[in-house]
């Protein structure tokens, strides 16, 4: 497709467990952003990529959380023993370079039970 | 403080009226950015600006580097403009810093 795709859209887990959150962005786009949306809550920066490299990791909230992203193109944000404050949209973006408009895919909806 | 603040929270107008978001901030950014999230959580762009105006469509963003402040506004306001508008600035390289966003009802 034309937009970034995330999947799951949806996933629900125990608490404890580990997750994989997918983002596939924009063919061509360099940069890669996670962020994070709790409900009721602004969104929150997670983890910037350019290429395949992470210059900007600050946001993570804990070591639970890593990312990775190969070939350019997809990325992987995977929670190791999941929390309940863990429960939240997962967004990911992509732009075509640095500095350049951001375009959204509509997000994993994580719950953890 | 929230190095980004909005203003209002929430907003309701009547179908056609003249809508102003305010953003400020309190550190040096290299660009700001006008987001819009609807109901069912899809965010779309609407504008990225570091300096002056810009126009598209019934929107309309401008800001004010020395003053530290973004306005959106949006004319003749219809309710398919009820969303989430968020504000957040780039500083630090890419890593983009948000508001609280403003939650507009239109009414018919």
């Amino acid at each position: 497709g034309a937009g970034v795709s995330q999947s799951p859209s949806n996933k629900v887990t125990e608490k404890g467990k580990d997750v994989e959150l997918r983002c596939d962005p924009i063919s061509g786009h360099t940069a890669l952003y996670w962020y994070r949306q709790r409900l009721g809550q602004g969104l929150e920066f997670l983890i910037y990529f350019q290429g395949n490299s992470a210059p900007d990791k600050s946001g993570l909230p804990s070591d639970r959380f890593s990312a990775e992203r190969t070939g350019e193109s997809v990325s992987t944000l995977t929670i190791q023993r999941t929390q309940q404050e863990d429960s939240a949209v997962y967004l990911c973006a992509s732009s075509l370079q640095e500095g350049q408009p951001q375009h959204f895919g509509d997000g994993t909806r994580l719950s953890i039970l | 403080k929230n190095e980004v603040e909005q203003s209002p929270q929430n907003l309701t107008a009547q179908e056609g009226e003249f809508i102003t978001i305010n953003c400020s901030y309190s550190v040096g950014i290299s660009a700001l950015h006008w987001l819009q999230q609807h109901p069912g959580g899809g965010i779309v762009s609407l504008f990225m600006l570091s300096s002056g105006k810009k126009k598209h469509g019934r929107l309309i963003a401008t800001i004010n580097i020395q003053e530290k402040h973004s306005s959106l506004h949006i004319t003749a306001s219809h309710p398919r403009d009820s969303a989430v508008y968020i504000c957040a600035v780039n500083r630090n390289g890419n890593k983009l810093v948000f508001g609280a966003g403003t939650i507009l009802r239109v009414k018919s």
